[in-house]
């Protein structure tokens, strides 16, 4: 099954305490992408990925960091977490040569709460 | 830079009858894309439509269907015949036509479908 698999699904840490959130697909897929959700501000793009070893800031990236080393994996990065990081993540995924209309496939989100 | 706008946070509306949600965009691009994504409480990201700007007729899948007004930047969402399970958040999103484009979100309007 054609997939974005993002883990833990649920994580709750103490502010500093650095931790990953794994973000892996399937489909052979050029662009990947992280995003915030916070109610009211829709979701942000925080990193982009246009393929291995290719990132770019998205509009919110302070505080966060990823690295592209493999065209599968695309880990977001909290090296410092703050209590403002508290948000929903996705991971999403999109081929190069698809056209733009095929749109992304989501990952099913990781619940972050940084105390 | 592309801005999404939706300017209802929440709706409710009775079983089988109608409920239109609003969008509205600001670009300068002439080649872009919209798209509705419907958010259950299970937190999966889902396509629900896509329009590609440059087709006049408005897009259509089974209940759903959109009001594209280019000129005025508007995209709206009509769902028909509204069943419990379209209880949701509802996104609008807006990607540029071509290569290397990300989808620029709005800020969701949570559906309430009433028994």
């Amino acid at each position: 099954e054609a997939q974005v698999t993002q883990n833990p699904r649920y994580l709750i840490t103490v502010t500093g305490k650095k931790l990953t959130v794994t973000c892996s697909q399937n489909m052979n897929h050029e662009y990947m992408s992280w995003y915030r959700q916070d109610p009211g501000l829709g979701l942000r793009q925080i990193y982009y990925s246009m393929n291995v070893e290719v990132t770019d800031k998205g509009d919110v990236p302070e505080g966060y960091k990823v690295s592209r080393k493999e065209k599968r994996n695309f880990p977001l990065i909290l090296e410092s977490p703050s209590p403002n990081q508290t948000s929903l993540y996705f991971c999403a995924s999109r081929s190069y040569w698809e056209p733009a209309n095929y749109g992304y496939t989501f990952g099913s989100g990781t619940r972050l709460t940084v105390v | 830079a592309q801005t999404v706008t939706q300017s209802q946070p929440e709706m409710s509306v009775q079983e089988a009858e109608t409920v239109t949600l609003s969008c509205t965009y600001d670009t300068s691009e002439n080649n872009y894309y919209l798209f509705w994504y419907k958010q259950p409480p299970s937190r999966q990201m889902i396509l629900v439509i896509r329009q590609e700007a440059y087709k006049q007729q408005n897009a259509t899948e089974n209940r759903f269907s959109v009001n594209f007004q280019k000129a005025a930047k508007s995209f709206s969402l009509k769902i028909s015949d509204s069943q419990l399970g379209d209880t949701a958040m509802y996104f609008c999103a807006f990607i540029r036509g071509g290569a290397g484009n990300m989808l620029t979100f709005g800020g969701g309007t949570r559906l309430m479908v009433k028994p």
